[in-house]
């Protein structure tokens, strides 16, 4: 994998169910993975930060995994609420240079009540 | 977290002119400030790297003479787009990075640039 790819690219759920996204990203040379949610005219705010293979970290009812070795992620959340409705970016940080994040395209997730 | 405020929101203007566009860390000092443009469907395509104080550093493909970036103090890092055209319009975000090279990034709200 060259580039950070997201699936699904949208996806629709219904009140209470859980549901997870994936993240792919080149495995060599890694930094870290942040994972953001984006709603409509706000900020993206961040989520995760991520850099050790086989870390999971967990927020309220979103949580994420991160696979270094085999380049992904997952972002799950459980009990989907209206107000997780989103778009969510993950960036992938590689080492050896600036620095500087790519980003994916985002899944965008609309919960319906 | 830290709050990056951007301004304007939304601009309209005329085919040929300048717009600017603001970016503040309003809480934190930047040392870099990230500026990106999103596509309709796309994602976050970055355009250049600001450090305060130097010069940025731009991305292949974007014209230096045309997106002019200007990091002159720790928390305001500007935009302009000059000599507007239509296919300038889109959607602009920065975003500002405090001291750490692989920290999280606090992005501003964003600013709809329409050229007509």
């Amino acid at each position: 994998i060259l580039n950070v790819e997201q699936s699904p690219q949208s996806l629709h759920v219904q009140e209470g169910d859980s549901t997870n996204f994936t993240c792919s990203f080149p495995s060599s040379n890694f930094y870290a993975l942040h994972w953001y949610r984006w709603e409509t005219a706000k900020s993206p705010e961040a989520l995760f930060v991520m850099t050790l293979n086989g870390d999971e970290k967990k927020k309220g009812r979103i949580s994420a995994t991160l696979n270094t070795k085999e380049g992904y992620s997952y972002l799950y959340i459980k009990g989907s609420q209206p107000e997780d409705s989103a778009t969510y970016l993950c960036a992938h940080h590689s080492s050896g240079g600036s620095y500087i994040p790519t980003f994916g395209r985002g899944t965008s997730l609309i919960v319906h009540p | 977290g830290a709050v990056v405020s951007q301004h304007p929101s939304r601009v309209i203007c005329k085919s040929g002119t300048s717009v600017k566009i603001e970016c503040r860390s309003l809480d934190f000092q930047a040392t870099t400030m990230f500026w990106y443009r999103q596509f309709p469907k796309q994602s976050l395509m970055l355009m250049a790297t600001s450090n305060e104080g130097s010069k940025a550093t731009y991305e292949q493909g974007v014209e230096k003479d045309k997106f002019l970036i200007n990091h002159a103090s720790l928390t305001l890092s500007t935009l302009t787009v000059t000599s507007a055209h239509p296919e300038d319009s889109s959607f602009y975000i920065c975003s500002a990075r405090g001291l750490g090279r692989g920290g999280e990034q606090f992005f501003g709200p964003g600013t709809r640039l329409t050229v007509l």
